[in-house]
C-alpha cells in the first residue's frame, strides 16, 4: 500500500519567516495531494491541495509543489504568523483513499 | 466548503458497553465515507472505507466485528464500537467525499473515553 513520510516532525520559526514541510510518497498511482491544518482537538482543515497534473499551486501565503518523478511534495508558508501554529498533515490519495503523513507541529514565535 | 457533522463530539462509556457515532453529510451526497482513529499527537489512521449500500472495507488489523460500520444512505454513516474497552479510547474522525478524487470533508471528531 501507500506509504507517506513527512518531515520535519516539529518546526519552530520566528514570525515573518517562511516554513517548509516536505512529504514523500511511494505509490506512483496516487494522484491527489491535500494538506491539512489541525488545531488541538479539532478536525483537520484543508488548506491547499494539488493534483498530479500540476507542478505548483499557490494561494496567498501558502504554496504547494509536486515532483511526480521524485514522488515528493512540499508545503511552503511565507510570512508566518502566530495563528499558523498548528499540526500540519500531508496526504496522498489514490482511488479516493488517503494515506496521511505523521504530521508536523509548527510553532510560530511572536 | 461542504459540511460534515459528527455526533457525539464527546462520549464517556463504561467498559463492555457499545457506543454509536454518527457521521452526516449535510449538504451533499457522500458516496464514500472514511473512518479514522487518531491517538494523541499522532496521525490519522484509516480504519475503514464505507460506500453507500455496500459492506465496509476494513484496513488490516481493524476488527470488523468490533467496529461495526453502516452506510445506509448517501448522507449517513455510523460507527459502532462494540464491547468497548479502555484501549479503545481515542479520537475518531469521519470524512466524506462525493467519490473519486474530490475533496474530502471531515467531521468534527468524537472523543471516546472508556472507563
Amino acid at each position: 500500500g501507500e506509504n507517506v513520510e513527512q518531515h520535519p516532525s516539529t518546526l519552530s520559526v520566528q514570525e515573518g519567516d517562511s516554513a517548509v514541510i516536505k512529504c514523500t510518497y511511494s505509490d506512483s498511482a496516487s494522484n491527489y495531494f491535500p494538506w491539512y491544518k489541525q488545531e488541538l482537538g479539532k478536525r483537520p482543515q484543508l488548506i491547499i491541495d494539488i493534483r498530479s497534473n500540476v507542478g505548483e499551486k499557490k494561494d496567498q501565503r501558502i504554496a504547494v509543489t509536486l515532483n511526480k518523478t521524485a514522488k515528493h511534495f512540499s508545503l511552503h508558508i511565507t510570512e508566518t504568523q502566530p495563528e499558523d501554529s498548528a499540526v500540519y498533515f500531508c496526504a496522498a490519495r489514490r482511488a479516493g483513499k488517503s494515506t496521511f503523513g505523521d504530521g508536523t507541529t509548527l510553532t510560530v514565535k511572536p | 466548503g461542504a459540511v460534515v457533522s459528527q455526533h457525539p463530539s464527546r462520549v464517556i462509556c463504561k467498559s463492555g458497553t457499545s457506543v454509536k457515532i454518527e457521521c452526516r453529510s449535510l449538504d451533499f451526497q457522500a458516496t464514500t465515507m472514511f473512518w479514522y482513529r487518531q491517538f494523541p499527537k499522532q496521525s490519522l489512521m484509516l480504519m475503514a472505507t464505507s460506500n453507500e449500500g455496500s459492506k465496509a472495507t476494513y484496513e488490516q488489523g481493524v476488527e470488523k466485528d468490533k467496529f461495526l460500520i453502516n452506510h445506509a444512505s448517501l448522507t449517513l454513516s455510523t460507527l459502532t464500537v462494540t464491547s468497548a474497552h479502555p484501549e479503545d479510547s481515542s479520537f475518531y474522525i469521519c470524512s466524506a467525499t462525493q467519490g473519486g478524487n474530490t475533496e474530502a470533508f471531515f467531521g468534527q471528531g468524537t472523543r471516546l473515553t472508556v472507563v
